[in-house]
């Protein structure tokens, strides 16, 4: 079965500096992998998705991840956080065999902390 | 904002009673999937609808079940219900596929007490 592993539980990043988000997944073949973000109270938000073709995409809110398949990750970068960056993001991964139908498999989550 | 809507947004019910959620989808999605955050975790996948079949379950036991309706609405049904079922249930829907990408609603607060 697939797993998803985020390392960090809490990253603390100054307004205006730059952030990684570290995912990890563990999968016999090359998942389709996911970004979600989750502010309070609030459903999930996809920031990003990679399929295939070019290892680095790009999402909304200025995020974007690079997969890397020799040390499968897909860490999640943006150059300069806001304030309002400030949620909970996860990681998910879905198998390519199951057709879709397997659901997603999330990571814990990283809750990322603004200050100012 | 998505176009996907739960109902209701926060209930509180005894051990051992029932539960029904309910999920509008996204017009023109044709597949829901339900999931279960518990307090502090990622979501976890519990099953998926197409065409009112279920066609994709997660490790839950069958006192999760559900419904999609002709118009790809859904329920969520849980029995007997326990302490450890206290969770945001979250609905998502779809176009099936992988290439897709699932729009989440808000999701029901459950506290079984």
């Amino acid at each position: 079965a697939q797993s998803v592993t985020q390392p960090d539980i809490h990253i603390t990043v100054s307004e205006g500096a730059s952030l990684e988000l570290r995912c990890n997944y563990s999968y016999g073949a090359t998942p389709y992998l996911f970004w979600y973000v989750q502010s309070p109270g609030q459903g999930l938000q996809l920031l990003l998705k990679y399929f295939s073709g070019d290892t680095l995409v790009q999402g909304i809110k200025g995020f974007e991840a690079e997969f890397k398949r020799s040390q499968s990750s897909f860490n999640l970068r943006k150059p300069s956080v806001h304030w309002s960056d400030a949620a909970e993001y996860f990681c998910a991964v879905v198998p390519y065999s199951g057709g879709g139908a397997d659901g997603l498999t999330f990571g814990k989550g990283t809750h990322l902390i603004i200050q100012p | 904002e998505t176009g996907v809507t739960q109902s209701p947004t926060h209930l509180i019910k005894t051990r051992g009673q029932q539960v029904t959620l309910r999920c509008s989808s996204q017009s023109g999605h044709n597949t829901v999937s339900w999931y279960q955050q518990a307090l502090g975790q990622g979501p976890q996948f519990i099953f998926q609808y197409y065409r009112e079949e279920e066609n994709g379950r997660g490790n839950f036991p069958p006192r999760f079940s559900g419904l999609q309706f002709p118009n790809y609405s859904s329920e969520l049904n849980v029995n007997a219900l326990e302490l450890d079922d206290s969770a945001l249930y979250l609905c998502a829907s779809s176009l099936a596929g992988l290439n897709t990408e699932a729009f989440f609603g808000q999701g029901t607060r459950l506290t079984v007490v």
